[in-house]
């Protein structure tokens, strides 16, 4: 079946710190993934939908210069946090689809962002 | 605006017990609407959509308009049901989720 890897799955870093999450569709092509985040006890978010060869479209709210997002392939795209501070500290999850017919999302494992 | 509600933080039923999740939405258009479940220390997957009127390892889910629900049924739980449940509309809005516990 279709399989979304992410990397790392946890990261602890100090404040100030850049950190790169990457998604990648292992086993097909994904046209769109999307960026979630989910703080403790809490549902999924919706952060951003990523187009491949296009920029990324941003729900209400979110910082697209704090929380950079590239897709440069059909198979991996990127979340870079910009300038970490303590409350950026989150679990992010990825999902991929493919865009055609009703075709369900894919999701990755997620990635603990620890920042002291 | 779309929204989806699960009422039920926590769902605690005995095993053999019947199993009823809700989830309510709320949106002008047609919905599509999901449910996914994330067993412990797994990642999120999808169990059954609207669309395909399934039953996955004995759960249905039927999409009543009227009342603007699309509640999770089982009939008889078990102890690998045990997990988090998320109604999901739209394929982006998610529920707050369910936790079912199934005990013995």
């Amino acid at each position: 079946g279709a399989v979304v890897s992410q990397h790392p799955s946890w990261v602890i870093c100090k404040s100030g710190t850049s950190v790169k999450i990457e998604c990648r569709s292992l086993d097909f092509q994904a046209t769109t993934m999307f960026w979630y985040r989910q703080f403790p006890k809490q549902s999924l978010m919706l952060m951003a939908t990523s187009n491949e060869g296009s920029k990324a479209t941003y729900e209400q709210g979110v910082e697209k210069d704090k929380f950079l997002i590239n897709h440069a392939s059909l198979t991996l795209s990127t979340l870079t946090v910009t300038s970490a501070h303590p409350e950026d500290s989150s679990f992010y999850i990825c999902s991929a689809r493919v865009d055609m017919g009703n075709q369900p999302q894919h999701f990755g494992d997620g990635t603990r962002l620890s920042i002291l | 605006a779309q929204r989806v509600t699960q009422p039920e933080k926590l769902l605690s039923v005995f095993k053999g017990a019947p199993v009823e999740l809700k989830c309510n939405y709320s949106y002008s258009g047609s919905p599509e609407l999901f449910w996914y479940v994330q067993y412990s220390r797994q990642r999120l997957q999808l169990l059954l959509r609207h669309i395909s009127r399934e039953s996955i390892k004995g759960f249905t889910a039927d999409l009543n308009k009227g009342e603007t629900s699309f509640h999770l049924k089982k009939p008889f739980a078990q102890e690998e049901d045990s997990a988090m449940y998320y109604c999901v509309i739209n394929k982006l809005t998610f529920g707050t989720g369910t936790q079912l516990k199934v005990e013995l």
